[in-house]
């Protein structure tokens, strides 16, 4: 079974500046898609990124950029001039292909806050 | 984005009531969606995987005849909880997986059922 670790229980940054959330991933599969999602206080749950296995280059969007390093099943998370409405808890998945379903495994999550 | 929907976001009943909860892909079609329960500060754990049309497939440890699923329209899932205890208090979320693409989840804002 495929497993998800998120080792940094909570992070703190400071506005403006860079923070790195890690996450690693156990499976034998060769295909399959890694996400970051965001679940602010509100709860609801937003997709930040999204990794494609067979794709070397890392995904990036806007202030979200992943390091993707497949051997060493690691997907860390960089989040660049952090903003105050980032604070949420952070959520690596891992995502595994078949034929019906694709579930998530997620793990335990990161508490990121943002401080002024 | 794909928006999903899900209603209500709260819900208080009294114990041994049951209690449906809704899911909705509002702009897709989605032929599966997901239904997960999370505690607080905690991550989300997959129940059961609902598919149009037939049978949910439920994740080890979750009754069947507590969580009962349909899923019964391209649009629209539900989650009825049965003879609700206090223990089943907990907040629930579903995601909808948009059909043909990119194999991304998308969540509904979720809803916190309590039980007294």
């Amino acid at each position: 079974a495929q497993t998800v670790t998120q080792s940094q229980p909570e992070m703190s940054v400071q506005e403006a500046e860079t923070v790195t959330l890690s996450c690693t991933y156990d499976t034998s599969e060769n295909n399959y898609y890694l996400f970051w999602y965001k679940q602010p206080p509100s709860r609801q749950m937003i997709l930040v990124i999204r990794q494609e296995a067979y794709k070397q280059q890392n995904a990036t969007e806007n202030r979200f950029s992943v390091n993707f390093q497949k051997a060493a099943k690691s997907f860390s998370l960089k989040i660049s001039d952090s903003q105050l409405g980032d604070t949420a808890m952070y959520f690596c998945a891992f995502m595994k292909l078949m034929e019906y379903g694709n579930k998530l495994v997620f793990g335990a999550g990161t508490i990121l806050r943002v401080k002024s | 984005g794909a928006v999903v929907s899900q209603h209500p976001s709260r819900v208080i009943c009294k114990s041994g009531t049951s209690v449906k909860i809704e899911c909705r892909s509002l702009d897709f079609q989605a032929t599966t969606m997901f239904w997960y329960r999370q505690f607080p500060k905690q991550s989300l754990m997959l129940m059961a995987t609902s598919n149009e049309g037939s049978k949910a497939t439920y994740e080890q440890g979750v009754e069947k005849d507590k969580f009962l699923i349909n899923h019964a329209s391209l649009t629209l899932s539900t989650l009825t909880v049965t003879s609700a205890h206090p223990e089943d208090s907990s907040f629930y979320i579903c995601s909808a997986r948009v059909t043909l693409a990119k194999n991304i989840q998308y969540f509904g804002a979720g809803t916190r059922l309590s039980v007294l």
